[in-house]
């Protein structure tokens, strides 16, 4: 079946430290790949998206990138902010069904 | 403004009172659906539905029921909770469900606890 794994938390950093979090999927076929982030009390936000091998997503400087042959879709930041604390999921997106990995929280300190 | 709206957003209950959480949608979304988020365990998808009257089971779909009658609402009713039930859940919509790349917009959540 399809499933996603992600690196275990919490991952704790200084401000302006770089940024991976680990993600990889297994899925029969071609899903798309997503990051979304929850804040503290609030629902999931997406942060980034891809759709197909190779694509790239981008937002609010963070990047990742969809990558067939090794089954990943990492999640890098240059430069972290205390306020990009919050906790990460990876998901893929098979027509209706949605599955998650199960969440790293990053804790960004001054 | 755009938005999924969950109500009650807090609920402690007993085993065995039948309860509703309504989940309604303001941007004529066809595709909705249902998780519940467990520590360690991220959001796992209870129920989605594609379209009006068209719903389908996600990967714990045991205990729980839904109805699609329109397209802005969709309720999760639970007929006899119990409490491994207790949780924080979480609706969302997509314009559609078909087609990949399209993401999901989430609700606030319900924090529902099951004595």
């Amino acid at each position: 079946g399809n499933s996603v794994t992600q690196m275990e938390g919490p991952v704790t950093l200084s401000e302006e430290a770089f940024l991976t979090i680990n993600c990889t999927y297994t899925a029969t076929g071609y899903p798309s790949l997503f990051w979304y982030v929850q804040y503290p009390g609030e629902g999931l936000q997406l942060l980034l998206k891809a759709t197909k091998a190779d694509d790239k997503g981008s937002n609010k400087g963070f990047e990742a990138t969809y990558r067939k042959e090794t089954t990943s879709f990492h999640l890098e930041k240059g430069s972290v902010q205390v306020s990009d604390s919050a906790v990460y999921f990876c998901a893929l997106r098979m027509g209706g069904k949605l599955i998650f990995g199960q969440g790293t929280e990053l804790s960004v300190k001054p | 403004e755009a938005q999924v709206t969950q109500n009650p957003r807090y609920l402690i209950t007993v085993t065995g009172k039948k309860l509703t959480v309504t989940c309604s949608q303001n941007m004529n979304h066809e595709y909705m659906s249902w998780y519940r988020q467990d520590p360690g365990l991220g959001l796992r998808q209870i129920y989605y539905s594609m379209n009006v009257e068209v719903t389908d089971k996600g990967d714990v779909p045991e205990g729980y029921k839904v109805s699609r009658k329109e397209k802005r609402n969709f309720p999760l009713i639970l007929e006899s909770p119990s409490p491994n039930q207790t949780s924080l859940y979480f609706c969302a919509s997509s314009p559609t469900g078909g087609r990949g790349g399209q993401p999901q917009h989430f609700g606030d959540g319900t924090r529902l606890s099951i004595l």
